[in-house]
């Protein structure tokens, strides 16, 4: 596609249940981020993919969150036994390689709001 | 470990007028920076980068940076303000050792009255 795109765009969810997000990188696109930005505040870097290379998940917040990825395509991220301090917006980013001068391209975020 | 500082929350100026949004950082070494913008329900949109060469670099919709390595700032900069400018402006640090992270700072709000 043309951009990031992210799915749903907005998630509401009851504390304890398991959710999962989902981001579709722009085509070629080897390297990709997951972020979460809570009301008010920077983003927080969550995880990492690079071409078949093991994932630096040193950003995930605790083991209720996982992430995946199919080759460089899709991915998912899981928040498991979710908690009102997992509600946030999550965004995934993707990049042409990991490269430090590339710029990373953002999807528009999916909201989860924990009740 | 690398970190990025925008000291103002919010940004206030008149249409036409000057626009300047700061950022400092702290990293070892030689930085990567780049600014975005966050328009309200939308995913962050790139700006500009500073990664080597002129310290001042021009980048989307007007909008400029200048690298002040002695004062460690990237302060973003448009000589005239639209009421479009609007929005919320990320200034992110990637330093040259982990080559994928990004840091970023907590934003600042800015505000173009008409």
């Amino acid at each position: 596609g043309a951009g990031v795109s992210q799915s749903p765009s907005n998630k509401v969810t009851e504390k304890g249940k398991d959710v999962e997000l989902r981001c579709d990188p722009i085509s070629g696109h080897t390297a990709l981020y997951w972020y979460r930005q809570r009301l008010g505040q920077g983003l927080e870097f969550l995880i990492y993919f690079q071409g078949n290379s093991a994932p630096d998940k040193s950003g995930l917040p605790s083991d209720r969150f996982s992430a995946e990825r199919t080759g460089e395509s899709v991915s998912t991220l899981t928040i498991q036994r979710t908690q009102q301090e997992d509600s946030a917006v999550y965004l995934c980013a993707s990049s042409r390689t990991s490269g430090p001068g590339n710029e990373q391209f953002f999807g528009p975020g999916t909201r989860l709001t924990v009740l | 470990a690398q970190s990025v500082a925008q000291p103002e929350d919010q940004v206030n100026v008149a249409e036409g007028n000057p626009l300047t949004v700061k950022c400092t950082y702290s990293v070892s070494g030689n930085p990567y920076l780049f600014w975005y913008v966050q328009y309200p329900n939308r995913g962050l949109q790139f700006l500009l980068k500073y990664i080597t060469g002129d310290n001042l670099v021009k980048g989307s919709y007007g909008f400029e940076a200048e690298f002040n390595k002695s004062q460690t700032s990237f302060h973003l900069k448009k000589p005239s303000a639209l009421v479009s400018d609007s929005a919320l402006y990320f200034c992110a640090v990637r330093d040259r050792v982990s080559d994928y992270k990004l840091s970023f700072g907590a934003g600042t709000t800015v505000t173009v009255r008409a």
